[in-house]
């Protein structure tokens, strides 16, 4: 297994397009996580899946943005109608809610440049 | 919900000085304290982690301290090398309660040479 993947790795789009990001978690981690960090600050939760259910949603996460995991394995992260104030580093991330161990795995990112 | 305060934004320490890295959370419920290391381009990787039921936790040139009674936890390197250069975040979960981890904003550490 090599880790927590996301696809794109760098995004340029025009405001008001729509965009999806791609994340493929460790294989047999159950939780899956989305964070949005922009520059010079910590990463903010935005929401987390358990297998296939969306548990929890921030505030953060207006109309705007879904996110899906269909089957308990990868999930998407769509942004509707992008705005120029989207632009940031969306991180995926999965952890084993068992165990003991709760440390979360994170894959490189996703950039997004709303021009 | 949980706050994370972190101090100082930016640490620069000679090589092989010590550094150390300071956190308050507000949420007593709070019992799950990880550390990350985010170099540049990379996300975020955990590098050390407490409970609250330990007060201390070491691993080689690292370690934390937690004091829950005044919500405080510090991170603590030694011997720093230059490859301890990074943003370092500290970050609170009320694990078992199914809750996230929220995080600091973050500490630029510059290991000067």
């Amino acid at each position: 297994d090599t880790g927590v993947s996301q696809d794109p790795r760098h995004k340029i789009t025009k405001r008001g397009q729509n965009v999806t990001f791609r994340c493929d978690p460790i294989s047999e981690h159950n939780r899956l996580y989305w964070y949005r960090q922009t520059l010079g600050q910590g990463p903010e939760f935005l929401t987390y899946f358990q297998n296939e259910a969306q548990l929890e949603k921030s505030r953060l996460l207006s109309d705007r943005f879904s996110a899906e995991r269909p089957k308990g394995s990868f999930s998407t992260l769509e942004i509707q109608r992008t705005e120029q104030g989207d632009s940031a580093m969306y991180l995926c991330a999965s952890s084993l809610s068992q165990g003991g161990n709760y440390g979360y795995t994170f894959g490189s990112g996703t950039r997004l440049t709303v021009v | 919900g949980e706050n994370v305060e972190q101090h100082p934004s930016t640490l620069s320490v000679q090589e092989g000085d010590s550094a150390v890295i300071k956190c308050t959370y507000s949420d007593s419920a709070s019992n799950y304290f990880p550390w990350y290391k985010q170099e540049l381009g990379k996300g975020p990787q955990l590098i050390i982690d407490i409970r609250s039921n330990v007060g201390e936790k070491k691993d080689q040139r690292i370690a934390v301290t937690l004091n829950k009674t005044a919500k405080h936890f510090s991170l603590h390197i030694t011997e720093t090398q230059p490859e301890d250069s990074a943003v370092y975040f500290c970050a609170a979960s009320r694990m078992n309660r199914d809750d996230k981890i929220i995080f600091g904003k973050g500490t630029r550490l510059h290991i000067l040479p």
